[in-house]
């Protein structure tokens, strides 16, 4: 069975530029999370999405929003970047349960020159 | 709401030596509790799961980890550590209640492994 892939790999961008990150779930998995996470900061909840729409969401400004796809797959959007928003982004889907661990992917690595 | 602490941010240890990393939470309602791993340039990996039952969980490579509900506690344990366990574990709890499914997984602030040679 296929795991959680997220596209690029890495990315670079300038400051005040647009990117868009792509995240493919577990075939079944119809909950996909997204990770924003720093060094300093650690890991923080961006949102999440089910059912092509935005269930639950994190502290972020709205430069950050997302998506899904009624194949479950999901992107998510950061507009204007900022140096700040350099860090490892991360994906997880799951089974949507209480009990149903997180599957994560092996993130988008952005770096905001 | 729950939150989760892990109070050692960084565990250095020599290799073949037992390890705890430790894990305590505070939620007003019942819980599952998850630890994961980070490998560098990686994403997280489930290292081991409590749901119900058993108190002590084995999870993979050797890790396992013992729920104590009076301490409110999540202790992962691995008796001979590898140069390979060098990396990040997260603590993790989400409430059973919600049965919507929505994640409410609340993590840790992780605790960085180095086994020493």
């Amino acid at each position: 069975k296929a795991g959680v892939t997220q596209t690029p790999r890495y990315l670079i961008k300038t400051r005040g530029q647009q990117v868009t990150l792509s995240c493919s779930p577990i075939s079944g998995h119809r909950s996909v999370s997204w990770y924003q996470q720093t060094p300093g900061q650690g890991l923080q909840f961006l949102f999440e999405y089910f059912s092509e729409t935005q269930r639950n969401k994190g502290n972020f400004p709205g430069r950050f929003s997302g998506r899904q796809f009624s194949n479950s797959r999901s992107e998510m959007n950061v507009s204007t970047l900022e140096l700040g928003d350099s860090a490892l982004y991360l994906c997880a889907s799951s089974r949507s349960s209480p009990d149903s661990p997180l599957h994560f992917g092996n993130g988008t690595r952005l770096t905001v020159t | 709401a729950q939150s989760v602490t892990q109070l050692d941010s960084q565990v250095p240890v020599f290799e073949e030596a037992p390890v705890e990393l430790r894990c305590n939470y505070s939620s007003s309602v019942s819980v599952y509790l998850f630890w994961y791993v980070q490998y560098p340039n990686q994403g997280l990996q489930l290292l081991l799961k409590y749901l119900s039952g058993s108190t002590l969980v084995k999870g993979i490579n050797g890790f396992e980890a013992e729920f104590n509900k009076s301490q409110t506690s999540f202790h992962l344990r691995k008796p001979s550590v590898h140069i390979s366990d060098t990396a990040e574990y997260f603590c993790a709890v989400s409430a059973q209640v919600d049965q919507t499914g929505a994640n409410n997984l609340f993590f840790g602030t992780g605790t960085r492994l180095t086994v020493i040679p």
